[in-house]
């Protein structure tokens, strides 16, 4: 069962410095969610594709944070000069496009600590 | 925008217990809607959803939830909980024409011997 995987899974890093996550989606699903989770929240959208068209950004998006899906497969997700305020979960979810029930399968995350 | 809300961050049951969780959405037409649940270090797991037709809807796992208009309302409830089912659930909704759920800040369900 391939399901959408997300590396890596945990990330510690140091105030300042840049980090990437990498998303791969289920090989069928042309939409894919960026979502950012901290603790007691509930996920808050950050971005998504279809194939490789970005087609929307939240303002939570700073100018730090870039996210790109090549070729419409895997995706990522890239926070430069990352801040304390930046650690959270970050999550990526999938979904057949329109005509399909829509509903988003997710990854198991990936943690990131901002030291 | 579209909010939902979840009043309850914490929910305690006994095990065997039946448990309601509520979610209140914001959005002027019928949307789509989610039930997910979230286990400790993983993702999140889709248990229902409601599109149409049936306001009651059956899930994963022994979970149903029944979607009012009157009430803006699509409350999850299962009529036996197992300790298994301790976890963080969360409500999410869209609107038709978006491709973009909206999610609770979830509900904590703590189950007890």
């Amino acid at each position: 069962d391939t399901g959408v995987s997300q590396n890596p899974r945990h990330k510690i890093t140091k105030r300042g410095q840049n980090v990437t996550f990498r998303c791969d989606p289920i090989s069928e699903h042309n939409r894919l969610y960026w979502y950012r989770q901290t603790l007691g929240q509930g996920p808050e959208f950050l971005t998504y594709f279809q194939n490789e068209a970005q087609l929307e950004k939240s303002r939570l998006l700073s100018d730090r944070f870039s996210a790109e899906r090549p070729k419409g497969s895997f995706s990522t997700l890239e926070i430069q000069r990352t801040e304390q305020g930046d650690s959270a979960m970050y999550l990526c979810a999938s979904s057949l496009g329109q005509g399909r029930t829509g509903e988003l399968f997710f990854g198991e995350g990936s943690r990131l600590t901002v030291l | 925008a579209q909010s939902v809300t979840q009043p309850d961050i914490h929910i305690t049951v006994s095990e065997g217990a039946s448990l309601e969780l509520r979610c209140n959405y914001s959005y002027g037409a019928t949307p789509y809607l989610f039930w997910y649940v979230q286990s400790p270090g993983q993702g999140l797991q889709l248990l229902l959803k409601y599109f149409s037709g049936d306001t009651l809807v059956q899930g994963i796992k022994g979970f149903e939830a029944e979607f009012k208009r009157s009430q803006s309302s699509f409350n999850l409830r299962k009529p036996s909980v197992h300790w298994s089912d301790a976890a963080e659930y969360f409500c999410a909704s869209r609107g038709e024409g978006s491709y973009i759920p909206t999610f609770g800040r979830g509900t904590s369900l703590i189950v007890h011997p």
